[in-house]
């Protein structure tokens, strides 16, 4: 079936350090990938997405790309900011392989960025 | 305007005794999700509904059922609570397996 891996941390970092969370996936289809990003005490909110190969997702400063021929989809950040400390969820999306429409999360990764 | 809400938000309930969370929805979404968020698992999807009366199953649903009677409101009940129940509760929306999911504010279920 279908799997998503991250790092789970917790991750810590500085601020204005350079960000990288790896996500790699197994899925039986063509999936759209997402990330999604979880502040405390609140639910999640999409951070950004895409939706077939070499495409670029970006948003707030965050991109990851979706590479097929490495089945990842890393999160990127030039330069972190305290606001971003919160716990960040890559997932995929695959109604091709017959099972659940839900999503397939990986376990999460909490980043803890220091002023 | 958070298009998705749920209730309760917090809820502590006694082994054996029957639980049902509602998610609610204002956006004429097609689909809706209960998903489960444990420490260590991430969040995992327990049923879900594809229109008004449509449901099926997901990765963890066992001991649990869910009923969409409109289009908006999407039921999900606990028969018969246990501790292994304990957890946060997300309901979500959106347009099928590869699109986006809006996440409600989640449920806190403490079972005793």
């Amino acid at each position: 079936g279908d799997s998503v891996t991250q790092m789970e941390g917790p991750v810590t970092l500085s601020e204005e350090a350079f960000l990288t969370i790896n996500c790699t996936y197994t899925a039986t289809g063509y999936p759209s990938l997402f990330w999604y990003v979880q502040y405390p005490g609140e639910g999640l909110q999409l951070l950004l997405k895409a939706t077939k190969a070499d495409d670029k997702g970006s948003n707030k400063g965050f991109e990851a790309t979706y590479r097929k021929e490495t089945t990842s989809f890393h999160l990127e950040k030039g330069s972190v900011q305290v606001s971003d400390s919160a716990v960040y969820f890559c997932a995929l999306g695959d109604h091709s392989g017959g099972g659940a429409d839900g999503l397939t999360f990986g376990k999460g990764t909490h980043l803890i960025i220091q002023p | 305007d958070a298009g998705i809400t749920q209730s309760p938000r917090h809820k502590v309930t006694e082994t054996g005794t029957p639980v049902t969370l509602r998610c609610h929805q204002t956006e004429n979404h097609r689909y809706m999700y209960w998903y489960r968020q444990d420490p260590g698992h991430g969040l995992r999807l327990i049923h879900y509904s594809y229109g008004v009366k449509d449901t099926d199953k997901g990765e963890v649903s066992d001991g649990y059922s869910v009923s969409r009677s409109k289009t908006e409101d999407f039921l999900l009940t606990l028969e018969s609570a246990t501790s292994s129940q304990t957890s946060v509760y997300f309901c979500a929306m959106g347009a099928g397996a590869q699109e986006t999911q809006y996440f409600g504010p989640g449920t806190r279920l403490l079972v005793l």
